[in-house]
């Protein structure tokens, strides 16, 4: 199985910008990238996904590596609002819903 | 907006009760998923349904069953509960099963089993 490897905790100052790291040594030519974040007393929210190039959404830039071992989420300016935990998650083939795997996910805090 | 409601924020039952869960989404979305989501655990897939009345196991099915009758809502059902079925709910859907496909989460359910 494909794996990620995120670090657990996180600091960011308000309206600064803030790089999420994960590592996917083994990812396949095939994986996409998703990353979900999930704010306090919240179900998980999508934020992006990628597969091979970079990617930009209203809330985030996906930065991804060229041997696409490992990507950056990007958040351009933190707000209060961006404090949750972020998952970065492998889908991998056949693509068959079972194979969304939340790990840990790096705890983001975001000091005013 | 995609909307996926779940029926209550918090539920408190005692143990051997049935209890049902249910989830209901607005987007005539093909799949829908229940996990459940426990300190130190993260989120476990606990079925999921890719189209009314088909179900499929995940991770973490023993104790629990689902039901599919229209597109829109899947119930979570436990049988029996126990105490060891405390946790938090969540349920989501998708458009469809491709990669590329997002799921989205209702606000879940605090189940307390006492």
């Amino acid at each position: 199985d494909a794996k990620t490897t995120q670090p657990n905790s996180m600091e960011s100052n308000e309206e600064e910008p803030v790089h999420l790291p994960c590592n996917h040594s083994t990812i396949s030519g095939t994986d996409y990238i998703h990353w979900y974040r999930q704010l306090p007393s919240q179900g998980p929210e999508y934020v992006i996904h990628g597969l091979t190039s970079n990617v930009n959404n209203r809330m985030a830039s996906l930065a991804i590596a060229e041997d696409r071992k490992s990507s950056t989420l990007i958040l351009h300016r933190a707000t209060l609002r961006d404090a949750a935990v972020y998952y970065c998650i492998l889908r991998v083939l056949p693509y068959n819903n079972n194979d969304m795997r939340f790990g840990a996910g790096t705890r983001l805090t975001v000091k005013p | 907006d995609v909307k996926v409601t779940q029926s209550s924020r918090y539920l408190v039952k005692r143990t051997g009760e049935k209890v049902f869960l249910e989830c209901v989404q607005d987007m005539d979305h093909e799949n829908m998923f229940w996990y459940r989501q426990d300190p130190g655990l993260g989120l476990r897939l606990i079925y999921f349904s890719y189209d009314v009345k088909m179900k499929e196991k995940g991770d973490i099915p023993e104790g629990y069953s689902v039901s599919r009758e229209k597109k829109e809502r899947f119930s979570l059902i436990l049988e029996s509960a126990s105490t060891n079925q405390t946790s938090m709910y969540l349920c989501a859907s998708s458009l469809t099963s491709r990669a590329y496909n997002e799921q989205f989460f209702g606000p879940g359910t605090r189940l307390t089993v006492l």
